[in-house]
């Protein structure tokens, strides 16, 4: 059984102001990291999925890295928007090239 | 919209009463994941399914569940004789063939299942 941890559980920022976020996940049989976008009331929505140690993937101002060998996935949002306010998951493919463990999610508010 | 679908947004039921949660995945896509989000916890694996095939209902309790994803029509999540501890909500996602776990899974905004 997979047991993927994200950290902080909650964070308040300034707008303007960079920010990351840790998701880490056990190292053994990994297949995939995927972090995902959830505003509230809507569906969560993909960012990235992550394959290889060391991988980096940029999308905007968010982007995040993966290692691997110890276990773990920074995503880091760069000057923060008040749009950006979202619960942010990851999920780990650890055993299978399907099943999707998540975290809890890491909760972004973004005051203007 | 060529997203997933799902409906009902909300559904009540009674105890003792069936649910069905219906989801159609993305245009062309054959292959579907339902999870269940509990109060206060994160997203839960419960089946995975390709055409009228479910290939890994681990995550599914053992009684009272059901999952089927026929030839024609939507995905069913099918729920009988609910108690108060089904209320959560449940999403769909769906991808195609997940080869080498590098495909995202699109999800739909969800059922969420109240209990009274």
């Amino acid at each position: 059984i997979l047991n993927v941890e994200q950290s902080p559980q909650s964070l308040h920022v300034q707008e303007g102001d960079s920010t990351n976020f840790t998701c880490s996940f056990p190292s053994s049989n990994f297949y995939a990291l995927h972090w995902y976008r959830w505003e509230t009331a809507k569906s969560p929505e993909a960012l990235f999925v992550m394959t290889l140690n060391g991988d980096e993937k940029k999308k905007g101002r968010i982007s995040a890295t993966l290692n691997t060998k110890e276990g773990y996935s920074y995503l880091y949002i760069k000057g923060s928007q008040p749009e950006d306010s979202a619960t942010y998951l990851c999920a780990a493919l650890g055993g299978s090239n399907y099943k999707l463990t998540f975290g809890k999610g890491t909760l972004l508010t973004v005051n203007p | 919209n060529a997203g997933v679908m799902q409906n009902p947004r909300h559904l009540v039921r009674r105890r003792g009463q069936e649910a069905r949660l219906r989801c159609s995945p993305m245009k062309g896509h054959s292959h579907v994941y339902w999870y269940r989000q509990l109060p206060e916890e994160g997203l839960k694996f419960m089946v995975y399914l390709q055409k009228e095939n479910i290939i890994d209902e681990s995550g599914m309790p053992k009684e009272r569940f059901s999952a089927e994803f026929p030839k024609e029509g939507p995905s069913i999540l099918r729920i009988q004789q609910v108690v108060r501890g089904d209320s959560a909500a449940y999403f769909c996602a769906s991808s195609p063939p997940p080869t080498g776990g590098n495909q995202p899974q699109h999800f739909g905004d969800g059922t969420r299942l109240s209990i009274l």
